[in-house]
């Protein structure tokens, strides 16, 4: 079975573009999680979707960020903009819902950004 | 508010050492408890976790944790390390159940001398 996958992996743009990283969680998992790390410091919670629905979106850090998740499928993180300090690590993780929760989230590798 | 705290931003030990990671959280209730690792170019990946009962829970990999109360403590433990479990660890915790969100702590990297 495969796991959670995102793309790219790396994406290096500059100030003012715009990009969009997607996450394809395990196939499923009706709960889906972007997160994001930058420079080292802690992994902080962005957004969590139930299906195609936003369950809680506390951690989305200002309006350059659109996340979508069209279908409850796969989902997607717009950053646009870019600013410097967007430049982190971006993490997606996936779960199921319910009985079948076993209170683990499964991440994917990562897409690392670099706003230059 | 509610925090995580790994005071150990880089640990380095022995191939062979035993091994402890501290982890601290400020949270009015017992949270839902959790140890992931991140290796290189991997993603992260659940160790262990505590939700309840026998506050000592073991995990992947011979990795255990022990829950204390009294300390607001989740420190993770092991007896012998491998060069393998060089990586990066975060505690987390999650607030409300085991499918809210989850707050990462900063990470400990962990380095091992041959």
């Amino acid at each position: 079975e495969a796991g959670v996958t995102q793309f790219p992996s790396h994406s290096v743009i500059e100030k003012g573009q715009t990009v969009t990283l997607r996450c394809d969680p395990i196939s499923g998992h009706d709960n889906l999680y972007w997160y994001r790390r930058v420079m080292g410091k802690e992994i902080k919670f962005l957004l969590h979707f139930v299906k195609e629905s936003k369950q809680d979106e506390s951690g989305m850090p200002n309006n350059r960020f659109l996340a979508e998740r069209t279908g409850g499928t796969y989902s997607t993180l717009k950053v646009q903009p870019a600013e410097l300090e967007d430049s982190g690590v971006y993490f997606c993780a996936s779960s199921q819902v319910g009985e079948e929760n076993t209170g683990e989230l499964f991440f994917g590798e990562g897409s690392r950004l670099t706003v230059l | 508010a509610q925090s995580v705290t790994q005071p150990d931003i880089h640990i380095t030990v022995s191939e062979g050492a035993s091994l402890e990671l501290r982890c601290n959280y400020s949270y009015g209730a017992t949270p839902y408890l959790f140890w992931y690792v991140q290796s290189p170019g991997q993603g992260l990946q659940l160790l262990l976790k505590y939700f309840s009962g026998d506050t000592l829970v073991q995990g992947i990999k011979g990795f255990e944790a022990e829950f204390k109360r009294s300390q607001s403590s989740f420190n993770l433990r092991k007896p012998s390390v491998h060069w393998s479990d060089a990586a990066e660890y975060f505690c987390a915790v999650a607030l409300y159940s085991s499918a809210s969100k989850i707050i990462f702590g900063s990470g400990t990297r962990l380095s091992i001398r041959p």
